[in-house]
């Protein structure tokens, strides 16, 4: 079954402190990764994924099929980051995606 | 661009009263989905449909409708509204050029008192 698990709820940092959202995964083909960001009362927009290997924002994610992760990550957190962010899987032919429960993101000053 | 248009965005339903969210988009995508967003609950998928005329239950379906008779509308309708209902409803579609990037509506605040 497909599944996406994001374990922290709430992950409060100071601003300029590294960040990583916990990302992991159950598929058993091979998976397109997401993530998503949803700023305060905002629609969801497309942060990055992994086929294309880009940061956005200064946030990274790589994908690890060992450990079947796909964490987000930046060195150095900005107060604008702050927002709920959502991991999200893509398999099968149906271009459906799954997601995790989010995790929201606190920068404070 | 309009992108993906939900209408409307917030509304107050009696216990079982009716009423349809209105989603088009106009990126001529072929697929187009409903999820709702529960506080520590993610998004989970309600309906979701691969081409006109054709769709299909995601992992929550009970209690709702859907119909996709062109490409550009994808209505989803609450029969018998109920409390359980209370949640915020998103439409997303993606295809043609957008290639595998989902867009999604601003939402739709649905209360059921």
């Amino acid at each position: 079954a497909q599944r996406v698990t994001q374990p922290e709820k709430l992950l409060s940092v100071f601003k300029g402190a590294p960040v990583e959202l916990k990302c992991n995964y159950s598929y058993s083909g091979s998976p397109e990764l997401f993530w998503y960001v949803q700023y305060s009362r905002q629609r969801l927009q497309l942060l990055l994924r992994h086929i294309s290997r880009e940061s956005i924002k200064g946030f990274t994610a790589d994908l690890n099929k060992g450990e079947t992760s796909f964490h987000l990550k930046k060195p150095f957190a900005q107060e604008e980051d702050s927002a709920m962010y959502y991991c999200a899987l893509r398999g099968g032919a149906t271009n459906k995606l799954i997601f995790g429960t989010g995790t929201l993101l606190a920068v404070q000053p | 661009n309009a992108g993906v248009t939900q209408t409307p965005k917030f509304r107050i339903l009696k216990i079982g009263q009716s009423m349809t969210l209105q989603c088009t988009q106009d990126m001529n995508h072929n697929y187009m989905y409903w999820y709702r967003q529960d506080p520590g609950m993610g998004l989970k998928l309600i309906y979701y449909s691969v081409g006109a005329g054709i769709t299909d239950k995601g992992e929550v379906p009970n209690g709702y409708n859907v119909s996709r008779s062109t490409t550009e509308d994808f209505p989803l309708r609450l029969e018998l509204a109920a409390p359980s209902q209370t949640s915020v409803y998103f439409c997303a579609s993606n295809g043609g050029s957008s290639g595998n990037t989902i867009y999604f509506g601003e939402g739709s605040w649905l209360t059921v008192v």
